[in-house]
């Protein structure tokens, strides 16, 4: 089976512009989950999508949005960029979902760059 | 929400060594505990997890403990390689939706 994959790989942006990110599970898993990497912060919970349906949100302005379609692709949108949202960003696809307690499993992310 | 301790941050052993990291959770309702690494520059991988109705749970030199009462979870490396140097993140279920909450990582150095 693939993996879970992420694209891109690598993102230069600047202040004020948006990004999307793209992230594909690993075939037949229908949950998707958002984690902001940082240093100084470590993973931190953006977003849960199961059957296209977000179920679960962390704590992140409303700059930072998803979406899932109905082949369980996923994508994030951060809008108006601040440096501070200069992240390794990453995505995480599970069977049952986080609620069911199914392990996570992370694609190699996407190194975003803010100037 | 869950509150996720880890500890240490840093930890450097002498291959062959015994290497322990230990997490706190704060939510007695966390039933789940996985164990990550990640090398640098990669993924991060699921190595071992834990579910609340056993105390311990082995897969070759590594292991994992589970104190419900004390609610704390460890990982537990035996015969250490260089190999196993990278980052080690623990995890527990939080909120209502059960999402995983991450510690803060540990940095493994195996000296050879």
């Amino acid at each position: 089976k693939a993996g879970v994959t992420q694209t891109p790989r690598y993102l230069i942006k600047t202040r004020g512009q948006q990004v999307t990110l793209s992230c594909s599970p690993i075939s037949g898993h229908r949950s998707v989950s958002w984690y902001q990497q940082t240093p100084g912060q470590g993973l931190q919970f953006l977003f849960e999508y199961f059957s296209e349906t977000q179920r679960n949100k962390g704590n992140f302005p409303g700059r930072f949005s998803g979406r899932q379609f109905s082949n369980s692709r996923s994508e994030m949108n951060v809008s108006t960029l601040e440096l501070g949202d200069s992240a390794l960003y990453l995505c995480a696809s599970s069977l049952g979902g986080q609620t069911n307690n199914s392990p996570l499993h992370f694609g190699n992310g996407t190194r975003l760059t803010v100037t | 929400g869950e509150n996720v301790e880890q500890h240490p941050s840093t930890l450097s052993v002498q291959e062959g060594d015994s290497a322990v990291i230990k997490c706190t959770y704060s939510d007695s309702a966390s039933n789940y505990f996985p164990w990550y690494k990640q090398e640098l520059g990669k993924r991060p991988q699921l190595i071992i997890d834990i579910r609340s109705n056993v105390g311990e749970k082995k897969d070759q030199r590594i292991a994992v403990t589970l104190n419900k009462t004390a609610k704390h979870f460890s990982l537990h490396i035996t015969e250490t390689q260089p190999e196993d140097s990278a980052v080690y993140f623990c995890a527990a279920p939080s909120g209502s939706a059960r999402q995983l909450t991450f510690g803060s990582g540990t940095q493994l150095t195996v000296l050879p």
